[in-house]
C-alpha cells in the first residue's frame, strides 16, 4: 500500500453518462495530482492541487471536472466522455516545498473504458 | 514539451542479467527520479538523484547522472522475474509542479 487509495478500479461508461473518480491520501501531503496513462504514451498531468487550490491545469477539455474539497481529497468528475478518453487515471500525492520537486505517491489507478 | 526519453524502450533479459536503462533530458534540473509501475498498476518511487550527485545506489539498483550529457542510467543488477515492469525517468521543471516524464521501458525478464 502507497498511502494513495483510488476508486473504483475499474469503471465502464457510455458517452453520455456521468461518473466520478475517487482518491484518497493517507500520508499528510501537501499536494495531489490527477495524470492520464495510455498506451505507449508519457503520463499526461491533468490537474494539481496545492493546498486544496488548483496550480495547474494542462488545457483538459471541461468534460473532465475536477474537485479537491481537503488536502485528503481529490475527485475527477466525468460527463460526456469520448472513447478516446479511455486510459489508465491514475493519483498521486505529494509533500511539495519550494526548493525542488519530491517523491510522488500514485494509487493504482482507475482504468476507464468509455463505450 | 516531453522532456525526459528512456531507451531501450522494451528491454528482454534472462533472470539473473543485469538490466541497463537510459534517460535523457533537455533543460537544467535539480533531481531525476526513477519509477516503476507493474502492469495496470500506479507508479512506485524506487530512487531520486540531485543534481549535485553522479551515482547512488539502492539495493540491487545503481543510478548514474551525467548533467553534462543530460542523462541517467538505471541498472538492475542480478534480475529477478519480479522485476518485469515499466521503467519511468522523471525530471522536474524548476518553473512549476510538474514532473516531466519519459514514455518508460518495458523489461521482461525471463525465468
Amino acid at each position: 500500500e502507497t498511502g494513495v487509495t483510488q476508486t473504483p478500479r475499474h469503471l465502464v461508461m457510455g458517452m453520455t453518462n456521468k461518473k466520478s473518480l475517487k482518491c484518497e491520501q493517507h500520508l499528510g501531503h501537501n499536494a495531489m495530482y490527477w495524470y492520464k496513462q495510455s498506451a505507449k504514451k508519457p503520463l499526461e498531468l491533468m490537474f494539481v492541487y496545492s493546498l486544496e487550490e488548483r496550480v495547474e491545469n494542462n488545457s483538459v477539455p471541461s468534460r473532465f471536472s475536477p474537485e479537491c474539497p481537503n488536502s485528503s481529497h481529490l475527485f475527477l468528475h466525468l460527463h460526456t466522455l469520448q472513447p478516446e478518453d479511455s486510459a489508465l487515471y491514475l493519483c498521486a500525492s505529494s509533500q511539495e516545498t519550494s526548493r525542488a520537486k519530491n517523491i510522488q505517491y500514485f494509487g493504482a489507478g482507475t482504468r476507464l473504458s468509455v463505450l | 514539451s516531453q522532456q525526459g526519453e528512456e531507451d531501450p524502450q522494451a528491454l528482454s533479459i534472462q533472470e539473473g542479467e543485469n538490466a541497463t536503462m537510459n534517460c535523457s533530458y533537455k533543460t537544467s534540473i535539480n533531481n531525476l527520479q526513477w519509477y516503476r509501475q507493474n502492469s495496470g498498476r500506479g507508479l512506485v518511487h524506487l530512487i531520486l538523484i540531485r543534481s549535485n550527485e553522479r551515482e547512488k545506489h539502492s539495493g540491487r539498483l545503481r543510478v548514474t547522472l551525467d548533467t553534462s550529457k543530460k542523462s541517467s542510467s538505471l541498472l538492475i543488477t542480478a534480475s529477478r522475474a519480479a522485476d518485469t515492469a515499466s521503467y519511468f525517468c522523471a525530471t522536474d521543471a524548476k518553473s512549476n509542479y510538474q514532473l516531466i516524464w519519459g514514455a518508460g521501458t518495458k523489461l521482461i525478464i525471463k525465468p
